[in-house]
């Protein structure tokens, strides 16, 4: 039972327009969302984080956004470019649970020049 | 600045051999863990430590054990391997940082004929 969960395996948008990655949970103790960029061959890293108490945060090109209610959070990059491409992770962390996080399957992003 | 160090980078192992990825981090970092990466199922936790001398289960233990015998290193075993144990292997360190960001190694594939 996947407690998050990224639904759309892969996604791609023309260089310079809005990427919109979408992630959606099902346990209500997260209370921090991170999201991270994964290149081939390499580690995932860090990108942007949420609390759970803030419905948006930004970061340059970056922002997510939280809407709890909804259990659901997205991440925006604007505008999208060439090096962009990656898969992005989707993770939250539980705050009773050691500061482990769980992690979305994944989305495939193509940034086409 | 090294960060997290994984090896080997990759590994065919026969069924049956025991295995050992290392892990070592440089960052003096408190908890460590280890991933695996398999497609559509994104991150999964195998094993952690939040400090040296203590280790815990994570949501795939079978199979593998760990020791955290110091700050620095982490290494995951697999007593016996098996062919549903090829994947890619990420470890992981817990940051300051107030989300509990990782940093990541650059991964290990293994793969079990």
């Amino acid at each position: 039972d996947q407690q998050v969960k990224q639904n759309s395996p892969s996604l791609s948008v023309q260089e310079g327009r809005i990427s919109i990655l979408n992630c959606d949970y099902t346990n209500s103790m997260f209370d921090y969302f991170l999201w991270y960029k994964k290149y081939p061959a390499e580690g995932p890293t860090f990108l942007i984080s949420i609390s759970s108490i803030k419905d948006k945060n930004e970061d340059g090109r970056f922002t997510v956004f939280l809407n709890k209610s909804a259990k659901h959070l997205s991440l925006h990059i604007v505008p999208s470019q060439p090096g962009d491409s990656a898969v992005y992770f989707c993770a939250a962390r539980r705050n009773n649970a050691g500061n482990m996080l769980t992690f979305g399957g994944g989305t495939r992003l193509m940034v086409k020049p | 600045i090294a960060g997290i160090t994984q090896a080997p980078t990759s590994q065919i192992l026969a069924a049956g051999r025991r295995m050992t990825l290392r892990c070592t981090q440089d960052m003096r970092h408190n908890a460590m863990y280890w991933y695996r990466q398999d497609l559509g199922l994104g991150l999964r936790l195998i094993h952690y430590s939040n400090t040296a001398g203590t280790t815990g289960k994570g949501e795939v233990p079978d199979g593998y054990s760990v020791s955290r015998a110091n700050t620095d290193d982490f290494p995951l075993t697999l007593a016996s391997a098996v062919p549903s144990q090829t994947s890619v292997y990420f470890c992981a360190s817990r940051g300051p940082g107030v989300a509990g960001e990782l940093f990541f190694g650059e991964g290990s594939r293994l793969t079990v004929l």
